[in-house]
């Protein structure tokens, strides 16, 4: 089980992009890291998965460097609306469980 | 629509009433779970299935049940609630680790609080 440590909080400005770092050290082989957003009173909801190197879709884009041990979900231009929890999470082949660390709250200011 | 139900959304009660949160998913996905969430603590889970007939303790199992008769339906039961579990619960499913890609989907979530 691959645990993460993230940031507790993070300020940004309307219009910047946004970079949250995820350490993951003992990720196993076959983990997956996927990015999840959270709005108050609402359930998590995906945005990116990713294994290694980067992926983009239309919301964020993932970068995993060759050892893995870290992640980086990128935000272009963020607006007040991106104002959330982001959690990474360690999903892995051989794992029974996923856990949520406690995430990273994102502020953004006008 | 692919989704996750949860029922009831809010909920009142007093300590040792038995109740049950139900949880449904039409997507046909093998892995459900549910978290509860309080405040700085993040995400936490409570108990997990793999599949029908198999369930599993996560990080904080104590002083609930579950059960998994049919693949879309994951009730959470508090047979004796107490004020220490009064928290937002999460129901979440998706198609498992080790499937590659994996999306789990919460539903809406539960506010409960025991009095």
């Amino acid at each position: 089980l691959a645990k993460t440590t993230q940031p507790i909080s993070m300020d940004s400005y309307e219009g910047q992009e946004v970079n949250i770092t995820c350490s993951h050290n003992n990720i196993a082989t076959n983990d997956y890291i996927t990015w999840y957003q959270q709005f108050p009173s609402q359930g998590p909801r995906f945005i990116i998965q990713g294994y290694k190197t980067k992926v983009t879709n239309e919301v964020a884009s993932l970068f995993i460097p060759a050892d893995r041990k870290s992640s980086t979900l990128s935000l272009p231009r963020v607006s007040l609306s991106d104002t959330a929890v982001y959690y990474c999470l360690g999903e892995g082949y051989n794992n029974n469980d996923m856990r949520f660390g406690a995430g990273t709250r994102l502020t953004v200011k006008p | 629509e692919a989704q996750v139900t949860q029922n009831p959304r809010y909920l009142i009660t007093v300590t040792g009433k038995k109740l049950t949160v139900t949880c449904s998913q039409n997507m046909n996905h093998e892995y459900m779970s549910w978290y509860r969430q309080d405040p700085g603590l993040g995400l936490r889970q409570i108990y997990y299935s793999m599949n029908v007939e198999v369930t599993d303790k996560g990080d904080v199992p104590e002083g609930y049940k579950v059960s998994r008769k049919e693949k879309r339906n994951f009730p959470l039961i508090l047979e004796s609630p107490s004020p220490n579990q009064t928290s937002l619960y999460f129901c979440a499913s998706s198609l498992g680790p080790g499937q590659g890609y994996n999306e789990q989907f919460f539903g809406p979530g539960t506010r409960l609080t025991v009095l």
